[in-house]
Protein backbone atom coordinates (compact mmCIF):
# COMPACT_ATOMS: atom_id res chain seq x y z
CA UNK A 1 0.00 0.00 0.00
CA UNK A 2 1.52 3.37 -0.97
CA UNK A 3 1.81 5.65 2.07
CA UNK A 4 2.89 9.06 3.03
CA UNK A 5 4.17 9.62 6.53
CA UNK A 6 4.98 12.74 8.06
CA UNK A 7 6.52 13.32 11.84
CA UNK A 8 6.06 14.98 14.04
CA UNK A 9 2.06 15.38 13.72
CA UNK A 10 2.62 19.03 15.74
CA UNK A 11 5.66 21.30 16.10
CA UNK A 12 6.16 24.65 18.12
CA UNK A 13 9.08 26.68 17.54
CA UNK A 14 10.33 30.40 18.47
CA UNK A 15 10.60 32.86 15.76
CA UNK A 16 13.55 33.30 13.59
CA UNK A 17 14.26 29.75 14.24
CA UNK A 18 15.13 27.54 10.69
CA UNK A 19 13.12 24.22 11.14
CA UNK A 20 12.73 21.40 8.85
CA UNK A 21 9.41 19.55 8.53
CA UNK A 22 9.55 15.77 7.33
CA UNK A 23 8.02 13.55 5.05
CA UNK A 24 8.09 10.10 3.76
CA UNK A 25 7.20 7.75 1.25
CA UNK A 26 6.57 4.08 0.83
CA UNK A 27 7.41 3.85 -3.07
CA UNK A 28 10.56 5.09 -4.73
CA UNK A 29 9.07 5.00 -7.68
CA UNK A 30 8.10 8.48 -7.39
CA UNK A 31 6.81 10.64 -9.85
CA UNK A 32 6.59 13.88 -8.27
CA UNK A 33 6.39 15.65 -4.69
CA UNK A 34 4.72 18.61 -3.87
CA UNK A 35 4.74 20.31 -0.44
CA UNK A 36 1.24 22.12 0.70
CA UNK A 37 -0.17 24.84 3.38
CA UNK A 38 -3.14 24.53 4.57
CA UNK A 39 -4.44 27.11 7.20
CA UNK A 40 -7.19 26.33 9.17
CA UNK A 41 -10.89 25.84 7.43
CA UNK A 42 -8.96 26.82 4.01
CA UNK A 43 -8.08 24.79 0.72
CA UNK A 44 -4.58 23.98 0.35
CA UNK A 45 -2.06 26.34 -1.36
CA UNK A 46 1.28 24.99 -3.47
CA UNK A 47 4.55 25.70 -1.90
CA UNK A 48 6.68 23.62 -4.27
CA UNK A 49 6.50 20.70 -6.56
CA UNK A 50 9.47 18.54 -6.65
CA UNK A 51 9.74 16.52 -10.32
CA UNK A 52 11.45 12.79 -9.59
CA UNK A 53 14.38 13.98 -11.19
CA UNK A 54 15.10 17.01 -9.40
CA UNK A 55 17.45 17.24 -5.77
CA UNK A 56 15.45 20.26 -4.60
CA UNK A 57 13.63 23.14 -5.35
CA UNK A 58 13.40 26.68 -3.51
CA UNK A 59 11.07 29.63 -3.53
CA UNK A 60 12.10 32.45 -1.17
CA UNK A 61 12.56 31.37 2.51
CA UNK A 62 11.80 27.40 1.60
CA UNK A 63 13.63 25.00 0.51
CA UNK A 64 12.29 21.55 -0.80
CA UNK A 65 14.39 18.53 -0.67
CA UNK A 66 13.62 15.31 -2.37
CA UNK A 67 15.75 12.01 -1.70
CA UNK A 68 14.11 9.24 -3.39
CA UNK A 69 16.69 6.22 -3.00
CA UNK A 70 15.34 6.70 1.23
CA UNK A 71 11.82 7.71 0.64
CA UNK A 72 12.28 10.93 1.95
CA UNK A 73 11.83 15.12 1.42
CA UNK A 74 12.31 17.73 3.63
CA UNK A 75 10.99 21.02 3.96
CA UNK A 76 13.35 23.62 5.19
CA UNK A 77 11.76 27.23 6.30
CA UNK A 78 14.44 29.95 7.68
CA UNK A 79 14.03 32.36 9.58
CA UNK A 80 10.14 31.36 10.72
CA UNK A 81 7.76 34.19 11.05
CA UNK A 82 4.40 33.58 13.28
CA UNK A 83 2.59 33.87 9.80
CA UNK A 84 3.99 30.47 8.76
CA UNK A 85 1.93 28.98 11.48
CA UNK A 86 -0.12 26.20 9.55
CA UNK A 87 -0.28 22.90 8.73
CA UNK A 88 2.02 21.62 6.22
CA UNK A 89 1.15 18.83 4.05
CA UNK A 90 3.36 16.74 1.50
CA UNK A 91 1.24 14.60 -1.46
CA UNK A 92 3.36 12.00 -3.22
CA UNK A 93 2.45 10.65 -6.99
CA UNK A 94 3.22 7.47 -6.63
CA UNK A 95 1.27 5.70 -9.03
CA UNK A 96 0.69 6.17 -12.99
CA UNK A 97 -2.38 4.63 -14.32
CA UNK A 98 -0.24 5.04 -18.15
CA UNK A 99 -3.57 6.72 -19.29
CA UNK A 100 -1.68 10.39 -17.78
CA UNK A 101 -3.84 10.07 -14.48
CA UNK A 102 -2.35 10.13 -11.56
CA UNK A 103 -3.35 10.85 -7.60
CA UNK A 104 -2.02 12.45 -4.86
CA UNK A 105 -1.00 10.33 -1.87
CA UNK A 106 -1.47 13.00 1.02
CA UNK A 107 0.70 12.88 4.67
CA UNK A 108 -1.52 14.01 7.63
CA UNK A 109 0.25 16.69 7.89
CA UNK A 110 2.37 18.61 10.88
CA UNK A 111 0.73 21.53 12.48
CA UNK A 112 3.22 24.46 12.64
CA UNK A 113 3.38 26.78 15.35
CA UNK A 114 5.52 29.75 15.58
CA UNK A 115 5.56 31.74 19.22
CA UNK A 116 6.49 35.57 18.68
CA UNK B 1 -5.54 34.94 -13.21
CA UNK B 2 -8.15 33.26 -11.50
CA UNK B 3 -7.91 30.53 -9.43
CA UNK B 4 -10.11 27.23 -8.85
CA UNK B 5 -13.56 28.08 -7.66
CA UNK B 6 -15.74 25.98 -5.47
CA UNK B 7 -19.45 26.45 -4.58
CA UNK B 8 -21.14 26.20 -2.50
CA UNK B 9 -18.47 26.82 0.35
CA UNK B 10 -20.99 25.49 2.89
CA UNK B 11 -23.37 22.96 3.01
CA UNK B 12 -25.81 21.11 5.71
CA UNK B 13 -27.81 18.53 4.60
CA UNK B 14 -29.96 15.80 6.28
CA UNK B 15 -29.54 12.17 6.08
CA UNK B 16 -30.66 10.66 3.20
CA UNK B 17 -30.30 13.10 0.76
CA UNK B 18 -28.04 14.11 -1.85
CA UNK B 19 -26.05 17.12 -2.88
CA UNK B 20 -24.14 18.18 -6.01
CA UNK B 21 -20.95 20.19 -5.57
CA UNK B 22 -19.25 22.20 -8.14
CA UNK B 23 -15.73 23.24 -8.86
CA UNK B 24 -14.27 25.53 -11.78
CA UNK B 25 -10.71 25.01 -12.49
CA UNK B 26 -8.32 27.20 -13.65
CA UNK B 27 -8.42 28.41 -17.34
CA UNK B 28 -7.15 26.11 -19.43
CA UNK B 29 -6.69 23.19 -17.27
CA UNK B 30 -8.20 20.25 -18.19
CA UNK B 31 -7.50 18.31 -15.20
CA UNK B 32 -10.02 18.01 -12.00
CA UNK B 33 -9.51 15.99 -9.37
CA UNK B 34 -11.98 15.71 -6.17
CA UNK B 35 -10.53 14.71 -2.91
CA UNK B 36 -11.98 14.42 0.42
CA UNK B 37 -10.69 15.74 3.71
CA UNK B 38 -11.75 14.84 7.31
CA UNK B 39 -9.78 14.93 11.09
CA UNK B 40 -9.19 11.06 10.95
CA UNK B 41 -8.46 9.92 7.54
CA UNK B 42 -6.61 12.87 6.12
CA UNK B 43 -7.22 13.94 2.57
CA UNK B 44 -8.19 10.91 0.45
CA UNK B 45 -8.43 10.62 -3.39
CA UNK B 46 -11.87 10.30 -4.62
CA UNK B 47 -11.90 10.71 -8.84
CA UNK B 48 -9.86 12.87 -11.22
CA UNK B 49 -11.24 14.31 -14.59
CA UNK B 50 -9.76 15.06 -17.97
CA UNK B 51 -11.56 16.34 -21.01
CA UNK B 52 -14.85 15.04 -19.87
CA UNK B 53 -13.66 11.18 -19.07
CA UNK B 54 -12.96 9.81 -15.35
CA UNK B 55 -9.22 8.74 -15.41
CA UNK B 56 -9.18 7.67 -12.21
CA UNK B 57 -10.97 6.19 -9.16
CA UNK B 58 -10.52 6.25 -5.46
CA UNK B 59 -12.17 3.12 -2.90
CA UNK B 60 -15.41 5.52 -2.05
CA UNK B 61 -18.59 3.66 -2.45
CA UNK B 62 -20.83 4.31 -5.77
CA UNK B 63 -23.20 6.93 -3.93
CA UNK B 64 -20.13 9.38 -4.93
CA UNK B 65 -20.07 10.56 -8.48
CA UNK B 66 -18.81 13.02 -10.49
CA UNK B 67 -18.63 14.60 -13.85
CA UNK B 68 -16.60 16.89 -16.29
CA UNK B 69 -18.02 19.09 -18.40
CA UNK B 70 -16.64 20.77 -22.08
CA UNK B 71 -15.50 24.10 -20.62
CA UNK B 72 -13.75 21.53 -18.00
CA UNK B 73 -15.85 22.58 -15.07
CA UNK B 74 -16.98 19.55 -13.09
CA UNK B 75 -19.42 18.93 -10.29
CA UNK B 76 -19.46 15.59 -7.75
CA UNK B 77 -22.53 14.03 -6.41
CA UNK B 78 -23.01 11.87 -3.19
CA UNK B 79 -26.53 10.38 -3.01
CA UNK B 80 -28.18 8.98 -0.09
CA UNK B 81 -25.79 10.95 2.33
CA UNK B 82 -24.54 9.54 6.05
CA UNK B 83 -23.19 11.55 8.64
CA UNK B 84 -19.85 10.12 7.70
CA UNK B 85 -19.92 11.80 4.68
CA UNK B 86 -19.37 15.22 6.93
CA UNK B 87 -16.31 16.51 5.46
CA UNK B 88 -13.93 18.88 3.63
CA UNK B 89 -14.55 18.27 0.18
CA UNK B 90 -11.86 20.07 -2.30
CA UNK B 91 -11.10 20.12 -6.06
CA UNK B 92 -7.63 20.26 -7.55
CA UNK B 93 -6.96 21.88 -11.25
CA UNK B 94 -3.84 20.81 -13.19
CA UNK B 95 -2.93 21.94 -16.79
CA UNK B 96 -3.29 17.62 -17.93
CA UNK B 97 0.36 16.15 -17.61
CA UNK B 98 1.16 13.49 -14.99
CA UNK B 99 4.17 16.66 -13.48
CA UNK B 100 2.66 19.73 -13.46
CA UNK B 101 1.38 21.74 -10.51
CA UNK B 102 -2.30 21.03 -8.49
CA UNK B 103 -3.90 23.64 -7.38
CA UNK B 104 -6.56 23.45 -4.82
CA UNK B 105 -9.96 25.33 -4.05
CA UNK B 106 -11.07 26.94 -1.17
CA UNK B 107 -12.99 23.63 -0.47
CA UNK B 108 -16.67 23.25 0.55
CA UNK B 109 -17.86 22.05 3.93
CA UNK B 110 -20.35 19.44 4.00
CA UNK B 111 -21.99 18.96 7.17
CA UNK B 112 -24.89 16.07 7.33
CA UNK B 113 -27.32 15.97 10.16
Amino acid sequence: KQEVTQIPAALSVPEGENLVLNCSFTDSAIYNLQWFRQDPGKGLTSLLLIQSSQREQTSGRLNASLDKSSGRSTLYIAASQPGDSATYLCAAVMSYSGAGSYQLTFGKGTKLSVIP
Amino acid sequence: KAGVTQTPRYLIKTRGQQVTLSCSPISGHRSVSWYQQTPGQGLQFLFEYFSETQRNKGNFPGRFSGRQFSNSRSEMNVSTLELGDSALYLCASRSGTVNTEAFFGQGTRLTVV
